[in-house]
């Protein structure tokens, strides 16, 4: 079963447009993963917010977290060729499992 | 430093036939993990091993899949007989422990297909 649920689907972007993403998710959390995964390799990790954050930033992402609202978006800004994947939110629970969303399949055009 | 290891990256087998896979986690990580990741979906969790202990294996389907970590560093996963529905990427992960804030790092997957 999974937790999460990326919104949208599938997204098209300009080359230098931003991206964003959302996730929501269904029980409390401890705290939430972003992965991004590029296709035929492994997932990577690329930023983690905890239950009593807000809003966290590294380089170009930024991600926010309401948890009245069980949800979390990434942003990705000035986008490139080589942000194209999928990405996913991972949300960890007090039973230390890390479970992941359906995830976000990013295309950005030269 | 060496990230997580897993062998074989492609595997295409006949239905029915066994299948293992393998895995080296990163040096020290106490926590590893199996996901099985579907086309298009997300990575679900078959068994957590918090050393070599087999602390979380509720989705594992334990009539065809097994799993083993002795001395609590590398892992194999088996399945025998494999079906069709098996086809799919079987992930394997590390962390430091299985507690909240730690990353999880990935390993590149090993790609099954059953014929």
């Amino acid at each position: 079963s999974q937790q999460g649920e990326e919104d949208p689907q599938a997204l098209s972007i300009q080359e230098g447009e931003n991206a964003t993403m959302n996730c929501s998710y269904k029980t409390s959390i401890n705290n939430l993963q972003w992965y991004r995964q590029n296709s035929g390799r492994g997932l990577v990790h690329l930023i983690l917010i905890r239950s009593n954050e807000r809003e966290k930033h590294s380089g170009r992402l930024r991600v926010t977290l309401d948890t009245s609202k069980k949800s979390s978006s990434l942003l990705i800004t000035a986008s490139r060729a080589a942000d194209t994947a999928s990405y996913f939110c991972a949300t960890h629970s007090g039973t230390y499992k890390y479970i992941f969303g359906t995830g976000t399949r990013l295309k950005v055009l030269a | 430093e060496a990230g997580v290891v897993q062998s074989p990256r492609y595997k295409i087998i006949e239905k029915k036939q066994p299948v293992a896979f393998w895995c080296n986690p990163i040096s020290g990580h106490n926590t590893l993990y199996w996901y099985l990741q579907n086309l298009g979906q997300g990575p679900e969790l078959l068994i957590r091993y918090e050393n070599e202990e087999a602390v979380d294996d509720s989705q594992l389907p334990k009539d065809r899949f097994s799993a083993e970590r002795l001395k609590g560093v590398d892992s194999t996963l088996k399945i025998q007989p494999a079906e069709l529905g098996d086809s799919a990427v079987y992930l394997c992960a590390s962390s430091l422990r299985g507690s909240s804030g730690n990353t999880i790092y990935f390993g590149e997957g090993s790609w099954l297909t059953v014929v």
